[in-house]
């Protein structure tokens, strides 16, 4: 069975600052995806960013980047120019093989408060 | 706009009253899951469905049922409920060939 962890429940940054939020995850399949939700207080579950195990280079997305380091199964979270909007939960996910709708796994979330 | 739909978003029930959470999907996906958020825990996934009449168990099924009589819909049933079922419910529904989950605004169910 797979397992994510996220090991950082709460976190805080200061406005316009970059901040890094931690996420492992144990598996023995090759062949997967991860991913990092959003939470806000809406409750609204966002994706924020994808990645393909089988692709070497790190996932982008505007603020929004990944570090994946397949042999170490981490998979950081890295938030530039943190706006105050960013303030919610966040979820490191794992899913397996390919892409028709298997189970996610879910890791604890990470708090993260953006102080203006 | 394509949604994922759930009722009611809030309920307060008691112990042994059956319910039915809805949840539709206008994207035509084939997949479909519901999931519980409880603090320190997580999502954890209750049930999915691959397909029209095609359901299986999650991690946590245990005092859920669930139907999947059309494509769009997959309704999420608790016939007994008990106060360890109080949690937030989503629905979600996955977009094939990316993996992604299209969730549902969630369902904040209180069983008394």
């Amino acid at each position: 069975a797979q397992t994510v962890t996220q090991s950082q429940p709460e976190m805080s940054v200061q406005e316009a600052e970059t901040v890094t939020l931690s996420c492992t995850y144990d598996t023995s399949e090759n062949n997967y995806y991860l991913f990092w939700y959003k939470q806000p207080p809406s409750r609204q579950m966002i994706l924020v960013i994808r990645q393909e195990a089988y692709k070497q280079q790190n996932a982008t997305e505007n603020r929004f980047s990944v570090n994946f380091q397949k042999a170490a199964k981490s998979f950081s979270l890295k938030i530039s120019d943190s706006q105050l909007g960013d303030t919610a939960m966040y979820f490191c996910a794992f899913m397996k093989g390919e892409t028709s709708g298997s189970r996610l796994t879910f890791g604890e979330g990470t708090q993260l408060t953006v102080n203006p | 706009e394509a949604q994922v739909t759930q009722n009611p978003r809030y309920l307060i029930t008691v112990t042994g009253k059956k319910l039915t959470v809805t949840c539709s999907q206008n994207m035509n996906h084939e997949y479909m899951s519901w999931y519980r958020q409880d603090p320190g825990l997580g999502l954890r996934q209750i049930y999915y469905s691959m397909n029209v009449e095609v359901t299986d168990k999650g991690d946590v099924p245990e005092g859920y049922k669930v139907s999947r009589k059309e494509k769009r819909n997959f309704p999420l049933i608790l016939e007994s409920p008990s106060p360890n079922q109080t949690s937030l419910y989503f629905c979600a529904s996955t977009r094939q060939g990316t993996g992604e989950l299209f969730f549902g605004e969630g369902s904040r169910l209180t069983v008394l």
